[in-house]
């Protein structure tokens, strides 16, 4: 069984500032992770994901997230916050269930909020 | 690029009424999942789908619900007597095969059971 972390529902940050949203999993297979945005009304879009190729990946609009086996973690960052970044950040592992499916189990969101 | 889609966007329903979600995923894909969201809360996982068939389900896809892909291309998510705490926002994904593939989210059809 899989589960995902994350630290802070809700974290606010100001324009121009760094951005650091936690998330700690656990598998009892090797993971692959994820991170998705949710802008509001909006559905699911992919941030990016850890493939096993690189510890450090880049995604999209800016963010990159780091994975550290010996910490369980892949939190998100961002060097510089801008205004539409503002939305809610889901961390999520997917593992492979033994039932010819691939689960993918969700964190609880973290709602980033970016300070003028 | 290809994307997964729902219809409709937004459903309003009586309690105790049956409910079809309908999603389109994307056409090479073989995995299919529905996830809700509870406004406010996190996105919950509710049912896989593969080779035809139910792969895995969540304690909260109880006999009320259920799932189809009548002709290939569509895959159904229906409830068949609707309570109030069904209100949710409902999320069709599709991935492809393979251990590093992600989830493609459609839309959303947002719930409402009056």
């Amino acid at each position: 069984a899989q589960s995902v972390t994350q630290l802070g529902s809700h974290v606010s940050v100001s324009e121009g500032a760094l951005v650091l949203l936690r998330c700690n999993y656990s598998s009892s297979v090797p993971p692959y992770l994820f991170w998705y945005v949710q802008y509001p009304n909006q559905g699911l879009q992919l941030l990016l994901k850890y493939t096993s190729a690189a510890t450090l990946v880049k995604g999209i609009n800016g963010f990159e997230a780091e994975f550290k086996k010996s910490e369980t973690s892949f939190h998100l960052t961002k060097p510089s916050a801008h205004m539409s970044d503002a939305a809610e950040y889901f961390c999520a592992v997917s593992a492979y269930s033994g039932a010819g499916s691939y689960q993918l189990t969700f964190g609880k969101g973290t709602k980033l909020s970016v300070i003028p | 690029e290809p994307e997964v889609t729902q219809t409709p966007s937004h459903q309003v329903t009586q309690m105790g009424q049956e409910v079809i979600l309908r999603c389109v995923p994307i056409s090479n894909h073989l995995y299919f999942y529905w996830y809700r969201q509870i406004l406010g809360q996190k996105v919950e996982f509710l049912v896989s789908f593969y080779n035809n068939e139910i792969s895995e389900k969540s304690e909260i896809f109880d006999d009320q619900f259920s799932v189809e892909r009548p002709d290939g291309s569509n895959f159904t998510l229906k409830i068949r007597s609707t309570k109030l705490e069904d209100s949710a926002m409902y999320f069709c994904a599709s991935m492809k095969p393979g251990q590093n593939t992600e989830a493609f989210f459609g839309q959303g059809t947002r719930l409402t059971v009056v």
